[in-house]
């Protein structure tokens, strides 16, 4: 059972228009949210995050809204980069010790100039 | 800093050989976690350590085992490889306590032939 999905394996955005990528989860217990990109051959690197009390972080050019009611989150990047392009992975933090992370399948993002 | 650190980067083995893969932090990290990525599967939850000489199971332990005998170092061990042990394999490590982040290796890819 995937607690945490992102439904879209890959997304295409050109080069300086918004990116959004989304993630659903099942859990109403998980308190803390993550975005990770990762690039090929290299490890996942910690991007933004978003505790479940507030619905809004904003960091630079990314951003990261969460709506508790739908259970959804999405990373807006504003303006994207070429640079960006990678795979992003959503993931989850229980509350329940260990800060244990539960991911999202991944979705492959594409910054065409 | 090295930060996290994983040996090796490859490996091939063939089905019934057993081997170790290390992970090693320099950051004094209290918390270290063994994942493995498959395509479409996001990141998976091997085993899990909350300190040193502890370890405990994630959501897919069969067929690993681990060890955390140093602070700085944990040991993914395979005592009998099979095909479906293909994969790539992430260690991660987090400070502790309240912080949610966690921190990435490089990877090392594996091949159960």
């Amino acid at each position: 059972d995937q607690q945490v999905k992102q439904n879209s394996p890959s997304l295409s955005v050109q080069e300086g228009r918004i990116s959004i990528l989304n993630c659903d989860y099942t859990n109403s217990m998980f308190d803390y949210f993550l975005w990770y990109k990762k690039y090929p051959a290299e490890g996942p690197t910690f991007l933004i995050s978003i505790s479940s009390i507030k619905d809004k972080n904003e960091d630079g050019r990314f951003t990261v809204f969460l709506n508790k009611s739908a259970k959804h989150l999405s990373l807006h990047i504003v303006p994207s980069q070429p640079g960006d392009s990678a795979v992003y992975f959503c993931a989850a933090e229980s509350g329940q010790g260990a800060q244990k992370l539960v991911f999202g399948q991944g979705t492959r993002l594409t910054i065409n100039p | 800093n090295a930060g996290v650190t994983q040996t090796p980067k490859f490996r091939v083995l063939k089905t019934g050989q057993s081997m170790t893969l290390l992970c090693a932090q320099d950051m004094n990290h209290e918390y270290m976690y063994w994942y493995r990525q498959d395509p479409g599967m996001g990141l998976r939850l091997i085993h899990y350590s909350v300190g040193e000489g502890t370890t405990a199971k994630g959501e897919v332990p069969d067929g690993y085992n681990v060890s955390r005998l140093k602070k700085q170092n944990f040991l993914l061990g395979l005592e009998s490889a099979a095909p479906s042990q293909t994969s790539v394999y992430f260690c991660a490590s987090n400070p502790g306590l309240t912080y949610n982040e966690q921190f990435f290796g490089p990877g090392t890819r594996l091949t159960v032939l």
